[in-house]
């Protein structure tokens, strides 16, 4: 139940399309869904977050999109870049400042 | 601002020493961090939350006599991994939460910390 399910596990994308992410949860005390991406060798960075009191979150490039009763999210890159290949993590917490609980990662390549 | 350091950023032990991993909030404070492993190609599994003047709170299955976590101060948590052996190579990753930031949801991430042990 405390699970994070992710696909795909690898992506290619050629350079100006859309990636996309999935992710699904099963625990409904989850209530604080981020993103993070992660560059080999480095930490996660923090790219867009959502709570499940809005169903679309955009910032950027990013969008978040949220279906509470199907217990689903996804990521969204649009215009996708090289510089955006890189290891991309769902993850989940009961509450933003409690521990998270990351789903197992998509590798994401952007294609010139 | 809300950044995250940790130190070292590699290190490489002889099986049976101790290694001591040190996470850091910069600007701001945490009164509470998470330590996390990750293998290679896989992803971050959470070790254990850090409180600052507590006890740490362990993972199911985390030995908390191999990994000592010490969270001395608002800025300052602790990994030590007593008598690393080689399966405790790994990619050491912290996280810590602001609390007086404008969103105490987000946890930010240190760079992490490659240990090998040989």
């Amino acid at each position: 139940q405390q699970q994070v399910k992710q696909s795909p596990q690898s992506l290619i994308v050629q350079k100006g399309g859309i990636s996309i992410i999935n992710c699904a949860y099963e625990n409904t005390a989850f209530d604080y869904f981020p993103w993070y991406q992660q560059f080999p060798g480095k930490g996660p960075a923090l790219l867009i977050a959502i709570r499940p009191d809005v169903s679309e979150k955009k910032e950027g490039r990013f969008t978040i999109s949220f279906n509470k009763s199907a217990k689903q999210f996804s990521l969204h890159i649009m215009d996708s870049q090289p510089g955006d290949s890189a290891t991309y993590f769902c993850a989940a917490s009961p509450g933003g400042g409690n521990k998270l609980t990351f789903g197992t990662g998509t590798q994401l390549k952007v294609e010139l | 601002g809300a950044v995250v350091s940790q130190h070292p950023s590699r290190v490489i032990c002889k099986s049976g020493t101790s290694v001591k991993i040190e996470c850091r909030s910069l600007d701001f404070q945490a009164t509470t961090m998470f330590w996390y492993r990750q293998f290679p190609k896989q992803s971050l599994m959470l070790m254990a939350t850090s409180n600052e003047g507590s006890k740490a709170t362990y993972e199911q299955g985390v030995e908390k006599d191999k990994f000592l976590i010490n969270h001395a101060s608002l800025t300052l948590s602790t990994l030590t991994v007593t008598s690393a052996h080689p399966e405790d190579s790994s990619f050491y990753i912290c996280s810590a939460r602001d609390i007086g930031g404008p969103s105490t949801d987000t946890q930010y991430f240190g760079p992490g910390t490659r240990l090998t042990v040989l």
